[in-house]
This record gives structure tokens, sequence and C-alpha cells, in this order.
């Protein structure tokens, strides 16, 4: 069973320039979440699809933008980038909660896409 | 702000040496806590999560959940070298995972 698939692995941007991250959940996952870690500050909460909806968003800019599609692969967008954006970005599969709120808890991390902005 | 508090360490302990990792959450509406371990340069993985007030237990890992406090912590028991990591603490604030808070992670390091 292929795990979570993060593309690309690695990338080095300029100020100001866009990025375009994805993410692959695990088959039959229909939960993406994004986070940014830092070595300041940690894991911190993007936003979460669910059926190519955003179910919650955590405080970021509006310049982080994301979206699922049909096969619930999930793509994140960091407009006008800027030096503090540099971190590594991780996305998680979960098979996610159902209409009647049937918790599943396992999430399941990608390897991680590496941004460094110069 | 919601927050999950961890001390950075790092925790040093010796081998086969019970260790103690210790998470207090500030949003009493959470409800589902979480424990990761992440190694040096890759993903975080999931060791346990737990719901209820009590002790949860899987193998050499205890969690430890007292909602009153708003605590949480790890125990793990025969403390192995390979369990060097960082051991991240989460919550969520609905049954699962749409929002989690994550803590700063706690460092261990175990002594052989």
């Amino acid at each position: 069973k292929a795990g979570v698939t993060q593309t690309p692995r690695y990338l080095i941007k300029t100020r100001g320039q866009q990025v375009t991250l994805s993410c692959s959940p695990i088959s039959g996952h229909r939960s993406v979440s994004w986070y940014q870690q830092t070595p300041g500050q940690g894991l911190q909460f993007l936003f979460e699809y669910f059926s190519e909806t955003q179910r919650n968003k955590g405080n970021f800019p509006g310049r982080f933008s994301g979206r699922q599609f049909s096969n619930s692969r999930s793509e994140m967008n960091v407009s006008t980038l800027e030096l503090g954006d540099s971190a590594l970005y991780l996305c998680a599969s979960n098979l996610g909660t159902d209409n009647q709120g049937t918790l599943n808890t396992e999430a399941f991390f990608g390897q991680g896409t590496r941004l460094t902005v110069v | 702000q919601k927050e999950v508090e961890q001390n950075s360490g790092p925790l040093s302990v010796p081998e086969g040496a019970i260790a103690s990792l210790n998470c207090t959450y500030s949003d009493r509406g959470s409800q589902s806590f979480f424990w990761y371990r992440q190694y040096s340069g890759k993903s975080p993985e999931l060791i346990m999560f737990i719901y209820s007030n009590g002790d949860k237990e899987d193998g050499r890992f205890t969690a430890q959940l007292n909602k009153a406090s708003q605590y949480v912590s790890l125990l793990i028991r025969d403390s192995q070298p390979s369990d060097s990591a960082t051991y991240l603490c989460a919550a969520s604030d609905s049954g699962g995972y749409q929002k989690v808070t994550f803590g700063i992670g706690t460092k261990l390091q175990v002594i052989p």
C-alpha cells in the first residue's frame, strides 16, 4: 500500500515568487491536512480538506491557499513568497470522519517538501 | 489562541529507564490527544491517541490524560536508544483531524 506522496521534496525559490506543492494521500483517504514546520514554531496547522471542501483553516495569511481534487489529491499554493516562508511543509492523510461523526484516528504524514526562499 | 505546551528538552534518560514526557493544553474544548514521534529529518508518525481520562497502554507506551488539569503525558518504559527522537503532543478540538494543534515537541535522548 503506497504511503503519502509529496512532491517535490525540495524547492528553492526567490522572494516574490509563488510555489505549488502537491500531496497524494493514501488510496481511500479523503482527508488531507497541511502543516508548516519550522524549528522555532514547530508544526503549525495550515488547512484541512475533505471531499474537495476546506473544513478548517489555521492562522496563516491569505497568501497560503489550497485545494483538493476529486481523487483526493491536494495542492497548496503560496504566493508572493517571503523569507519567513522557508520551512518543511507536511501533509497528512486520514480516512476522515463520516457523516455520523465516526472517528478515524490514524493520520499518516508524507515526507514533506523542504522549501527554501532566498 | 489554542496552545499545546511542551518542554523542548532535551530529556536524557539512561537505557532501560522510564521516560516521562509531559504536555499541557489551553483549550478545554479539546477532545482528542495524540503523541507523535519524529526522528531527525523524518516525518512524524503516530504513536498513540487518547480521548478518555485515565491511562491507555500500548506495549512499552502509556498515554495518560487528565482533562480537569488539562494535562497529557506519555510514559516510555524500558527506554531504548532507538526511542531517541522528538515527541510531539497534539490536541484536536473535534473528534478527529479537522484541526490539530501541535506542541513544539520534546527531544528525548536515551543514553546507552
